[in-house]
């Protein structure tokens, strides 16, 4: 079945430092792909999505680029901050059901 | 900004006691999600809505699990009798088509079961 995998965390970084958290999928078909972050004790808030081949998704400094031939939608920011630090979740999408990754945690510290 | 409903917050409730969550998508969206979410791991779908049919409840545990849309609105996740294991995050979601890329999350509910 459709499934995705990340990089295990926690991934501790410090402010401005250059973030990757790498996510690689398996899927039939051509799946939309997705990051979602979410805070300490709250819901998923979409970041950014693609929905074919070679598509950059982009939102508040990240992006991830859709990935057919290596099956992967890696999460990139030039400079983080102290308030990225939150859980970040891979997800794919073929039929509006989402399938999510385990999520990598991030800690920036100042 | 419209939002997904859900109440409450955080629950703590007894074994093989029965526990009852609510959720109310946003205004319009015709497509509805429960998911839970174990502390460190991400959400797995429990069951999804199309209006107010069922299309996906393959993960439901079905013996203890319940859920209904009766309206095509609003939902309620059942669960009887509430087991230790499912201690964890349900989410609901909610987006506007079945198909639709970009589903909407509450803020969920924390369930603790003693």
């Amino acid at each position: 079945g459709d499934s995705v995998t990340q990089m295990e965390g926690p991934v501790t970084l410090s402010e401005e430092a250059f973030l990757t958290i790498n996510c690689t999928y398996t899927a039939t078909g051509y799946p939309s792909l997705f990051w979602y972050v979410q805070y300490p004790g709250e819901g998923l808030q979409l970041l950014l999505k693609a929905t074919k081949a070679d598509d950059k998704g982009s939102n508040k400094g990240f992006e991830a680029t859709y990935r057919k031939e290596t099956t992967s939608f890696h999460l990139e920011k030039g400079s983080v901050q102290v308030s990225d630090s939150a859980v970040y979740f891979c997800a794919l999408s073929n039929t509006g059901k989402l399938i999510f990754g385990q999520g990598t945690t991030l800690q920036v510290k100042p | 900004e419209a939002e997904v409903a859900q109440s409450p917050r955080y629950k703590i409730t007894e074994k093989s006691q029965a526990v009852a969550f609510w959720c109310d998508p946003i205004s319009g969206h015709a497509t509805l999600y429960w998911y839970r979410q174990i502390l460190g791991q991400g959400p797995e779908l429990l069951v999804q809505f199309q209006d107010e049919s069922v299309v996906d409840d393959s993960q439901l545990p079905k013996d203890r699990f319940s859920a209904e849309r009766l309206k095509g609105v609003d939902s309620t996740l059942k669960i009887q009798p509430a087991e230790l294991g499912d201690s964890a995050m349900y989410l609901c979601a909610s987006s506007f088509r079945r198909l639709d890329t970009e589903a909407f999350f509450g803020q969920g509910t924390r369930l603790t079961v003693v």
